[in-house]
């Protein structure tokens, strides 16, 4: 069964960069699509970008600018990095797998990050 | 970006009754593949969100027959036979038709 687990720290200062792991089991990254996505108190959900089966990403146009995933194939896990945060960034994080045909199929239990000084 | 309307806000439901759910989209979801990329998820109390239908009306693995997704273009709904009190969270339809994917504002279902 795939299984995703985000990590991470849960308190980041305006302006420093927030870092994530998603580890997976059961499935190998090099397959589907890997992607990060937030959901902000109240209910608005985002997505934030996704990694690929080759390596190649793509991001949220939003973030463009702050945002990077990347991948260690060797340890079955992606990773988040979002630059310059503030409070807005303030959310809880979830990483997925994602299908060509069941977009977001396999989801973590999330981690939420709370950006404050 | 895409904007899913999601209605209602949120929706009060008696046990064994029926609830509907709208998804009203402000382009064509359709791919030039002919696919349309329109999914919904459930998120429950305490829990991640799970993909209920993916493809329009495609019923993920898992997922009772009480869930079923319909609509094409811009208008979807989402409709839930015979609640049960699992049903009970916030539900999301999403497109991944367009980039950026983007996610509808949510509707919460609360049982009477």
């Amino acid at each position: 069964e795939v299984q995703l687990q985000e990590s991470g720290p849960g308190l980041v200062k305006p302006s420093q960069s927030l870092s994530l792991t998603c580890s997976v089991t059961g499935y190998s990254i090099t397959s589907n699509y890997w992607g990060w996505i937030r959901k902000f108190p109240g209910n608005k959900m985002e997505w934030m970008g996704y990694i690929s089966y080759s390596g190649s990403t793509s991001y949220n146009p939003s973030l463009k600018s702050r945002i990077s995933i990347t991948r260690d194939t060797s340890k079955n896990q992606f990773f988040l990095q979002l630059n310059s945060v503030t409070t807005e960034d303030t959310a809880t994080y979830y990483c997925a797998r994602s299908h060509w045909e069941t977009p977001f199929d396999y989801w973590g239990q999330g981690v939420m990050v709370t950006v404050s000084s | 970006d895409v904007v899913l309307t999601q209605t209602p806000v949120s929706l009060s439901v008696t046990l064994g009754d029926q609830a509907s759910i709208s998804c009203r989209s402000s382009q064509s979801l359709e791919y030039s593949d002919g696919y349309t990329y329109l999914e919904w998820y459930l998120q429950k109390p305490g829990q991640s969100p799970q993909l209920l239908i993916y493809g329009v009306s495609n019923r993920f693995s898992g997922v009772p027959d009480r869930f079923i997704g319909s609509g094409s273009g811009t208008d979807f709904t989402l409709k839930i036979s015979r609640v049960e009190p699992e049903d009970l969270g916030v539900y999301y339809c999403f497109q991944a038709t367009h980039d950026p994917l983007t996610f509808g504002s949510g509707t919460k279902l609360e049982i009477k």
